[in-house]
């Protein structure tokens, strides 16, 4: 049972927006900043967002993240097929005093 | 270019130790806090243990260790070398995972680089 609580799955269709939520606590995402990573399966993973709502340079504008209170979310525009991948949320925890993840969220597009 | 290569992975067996390395260039290592995170087959991320950066190669630097492996693992660098450490011992089955490296650049949790992964297996 992972402390960072996602959705096993998302799907949408060529050109749609989707968002995946992750959902915590006051011990972490009430407290510290939210990162947001990308895998390919058999791949390493990659950053997508950092601190809540941050992009890399090279990861595309269509990736967005937010957090209110101890909830952040992906967004995800323009939804293409190479999007189709796992999504994990992240974020250090004051109660564990260690970084947490989310169960991540397969994002399928049909 | 930012380079993380993973090495010392293989199988042994339940109770039996392994070390991971972790050789990285394209950046200044000692500025930058390390950790290691494993993902078991078909299974999400863990992060395991980080390292803040410490500085000088004789300086200690602060660790920290998820509960699933305290006790177990080690942490540390050589920051003379370049290079992270994972020292894991009493290792179980389920400690079987691809290890990964990762680089941190925004708090603990934001690693803008990852090695390409070690996979362990623990298993008579």
């Amino acid at each position: 049972q992972s402390v960072l609580t996602q959705p096993p799955s998302a799907s949408g269709t060529p050109g749609q927006r989707v968002t995946i939520s992750c959902s915590g606590s006051s011990s972490n995402i009430g407290s510290y900043t939210v990162n947001w990573y990308h895998q390919v399966p058999g791949t390493a993973p990659k950053l997508l967002i950092y601190n809540d709502s941050r992009r890399p340079s090279g990861v595309p504008d269509r990736f967005s993240g937010s957090k209110s209170g101890t909830s952040a979310s992906l967004a995800i525009s323009g939804l293409q097929s190479e999007d189709e991948a796992d999504y994990y949320c992240a974020t250090w925890d004051d109660s564990l005093n260690g970084v947490v993840f989310g169960g991540g969220t397969k994002l399928t597009v049909l | 270019e930012v380079q993380l290569l993973e090495s010392g992975g293989g199988l042994v067996q339940p109770g039996g130790s392994l070390r991971l390395s972790c050789a990285a260039s394209g950046f200044t290592f000692s500025t930058y806090a390390m950790s290691w995170v494993r993902q078991a087959p078909g299974k999400g991320l863990e992060w395991v243990s980080g390292i803040n950066g410490g500085g000088g190669s004789t300086y200690y630097a602060d660790s920290y260790y998820a509960e699933s492996v305290k006790g177990r693992f080690t942490i540390s660098r050589d920051n003379s070398k370049n290079t992270l450490f994972l020292q894991m011992n009493s290792l179980r089955a389920e400690d079987t995972a691809t290890y990964y490296c990762a680089k941190s650049s925004s708090g603990w949790s934001g690693w803008d680089h990852w090695g390409q992964g070690t996979l362990v297996s623990v298993s008579s």
